[in-house]
């Protein structure tokens, strides 16, 4: 497609479930990056990648998250042991490079813990 | 890090009035983006605009990169215009993670 795709578009899990959140960045762009985004809040900068390699994951609030993108194309950001408070709504962007390029953003994937 | 502040937080706004929103920044920047997310959650790309002046349709914004600020102005406001702004900038000297203020939420009535 010509976005950024992010699948699932809403998913529901019970507090302790790891989740999966996948990303399908627009073709040839480089740079991928994952926010989280709590509700009326603006979003939050989790990790970027520079083809399939993690040049920061300064923004991962725990251990609980972990993110990876091994073909340097779709990136999956996971939560192990879920916690109420990972409740957000998760956003991925890319760009064609890293800096000095604008940030395209899919739909996000909204997460409720229960 | 890099402090991003917009202002105002809430807007209301009859159809068809002007509006500005702002965006102070507290380093320099290499990147400064601004976005609209709409009431279903989508951010959509309204300018990348690390300076100066640029105007898409009813919206233009301007960046003063010297004085650290950026502008965005939305004329003749519709109701499709409604939903939360956001600017967004990445620090300058190499790459810096970017950083997002709180929006400024726009309701445009009827």
């Amino acid at each position: 497609g010509a976005g950024v795709s992010q699948s699932p578009r809403y998913k529901v899990a019970k507090r302790g479930q790891d989740v999966a959140l996948r990303c399908d960045p627009i073709s040839g762009h480089v740079s991928l990056f994952w926010y989280q985004q709590a509700l009326g809040q603006g979003p939050e900068f989790l990790t970027y990648f520079q083809n399939e390699a993690q040049l920061d994951k300064s923004g991962l609030p725990s251990d609980r998250f972990f993110a990876e993108r091994p073909e340097g194309s779709v990136s999956t950001l996971k939560i192990q042991r879920t916690q109420q408070e990972d409740s957000a709504v998760y956003l991925c962007a890319s760009s064609f490079k890293g800096g000095n390029q604008p940030q395209h953003f899919g739909d996000g994937t909204r997460l409720s813990i229960l | 890090g890099i402090q991003v502040e917009q202002s105002p937080p809430d807007l209301i706004l009859q159809e068809g009035a002007n509006s500005t929103l702002r965006c102070n920044f507290s380093d320099s920047v290499n990147n400064l983006q601004w976005f609209h997310q709409n009431p279903w959650g989508q951010l959509i790309n309204l300018f990348y605009i690390p300076s100066g002046t640029k105007q898409n349709g009813r919206l233009s914004a301007t960046t003063v990169a010297t004085e650290r600020y950026s502008l965005l102005y939305i004329s003749s406001s519709q109701t499709t215009d409604s939903g939360v702004y956001f600017c967004a900038v990445e620090g300058s000297g190499g790459y810096q993670k970017v950083t997002f203020g709180i929006g400024t939420k726009l309701q445009v009535i009827p």
